[in-house]
């Protein structure tokens, strides 16, 4: 169990480009979110599968965003027409619900930077 | 519209002291409230939890106490040590959603 994993940590775009980041997850966990911080402010939630399912979606999540999670392992949330507002944080967390007592583990980022 | 709120951007507290970090929230159907600790380039890292059918949880040093009628969510750390000293969010989830809602955090520093 390495954690979850994103790629990359950091990232530089000019404005109107696409990105891309990568979430590997827990191997054990079903259920992977994204979520964006940005600075100044708590993570906000962006959306949620269970395996390869999209099961939420949030209203921050412009159809300038896309996510997926083809075989329900890994995820990547894409990001075109890149904007300076979506400087960020980016989150991926993932969890495995049992019970009540449950909390997500959170990777460790990837800082997205449009200038 | 913030429905979890950390109305102390920080606090500053004395080794071995008790530190108490406060949260609020608005939205009656939250049923299940978690505090994480962040490190300066890390994610998130999930403390402790409580279910709105408690008051109280405790782990070793972390105490969380819930008040229903107030809607007000509170983290003791008996006693504060330096490596403490880092953003704490508290978040709320509803029974029926898959998000957390979080607040905006509040800088811990513990003073050797």
């Amino acid at each position: 169990d390495t954690g979850v994993s994103q790629n990359p940590r950091h990232k530089i775009t000019k404005r109107g480009q696409n990105v891309t980041f990568r979430c590997d997850p827990i191997s054990e966990h079903n259920r992977l979110y994204w979520y964006r911080q940005t600075l100044g402010q708590g993570p906000e939630f962006l959306t949620y599968f269970q395996n390869e399912a999209q099961l939420e979606k949030s209203r921050l999540l412009s159809d300038r965003f896309s996510a997926e999670r083809p075989k329900g392992s890994f995820s990547t949330l894409e990001i075109q027409r890149t904007e300076q507002g979506d400087s960020a944080m980016y989150l991926c967390a993932s969890s495995q619900r049992t019970g009540k007592n449950y909390g997500y583990t959170f990777g460790s980022g990837t800082r997205l930077t449009v200038v | 519209d913030q429905q979890v709120k950390q109305n102390s951007p920080s606090l500053s507290v004395q080794e071995g002291r008790i530190s108490i970090l406060n949260c609020d929230y608005t939205n009656s159907m939250f049923d299940y409230f978690l505090w994480y600790k962040k490190y300066p380039a890390e994610g998130p890292t999930f403390l402790i939890s409580i279910s709105s059918i408690k008051d109280k949880n405790e782990d070793g040093r972390f105490t969380v106490f819930l008040n229903k009628s107030a809607k007000h969510l509170s983290l003791h750390i008996v006693p504060s040590q330096p490596g403490d000293s880092a953003v704490y969010f508290c978040a709320a989830s509803l029974s029926t959603g898959n998000q957390f809602y979080f607040g905006t955090g509040t800088s811990l520093t513990v003073i050797p």
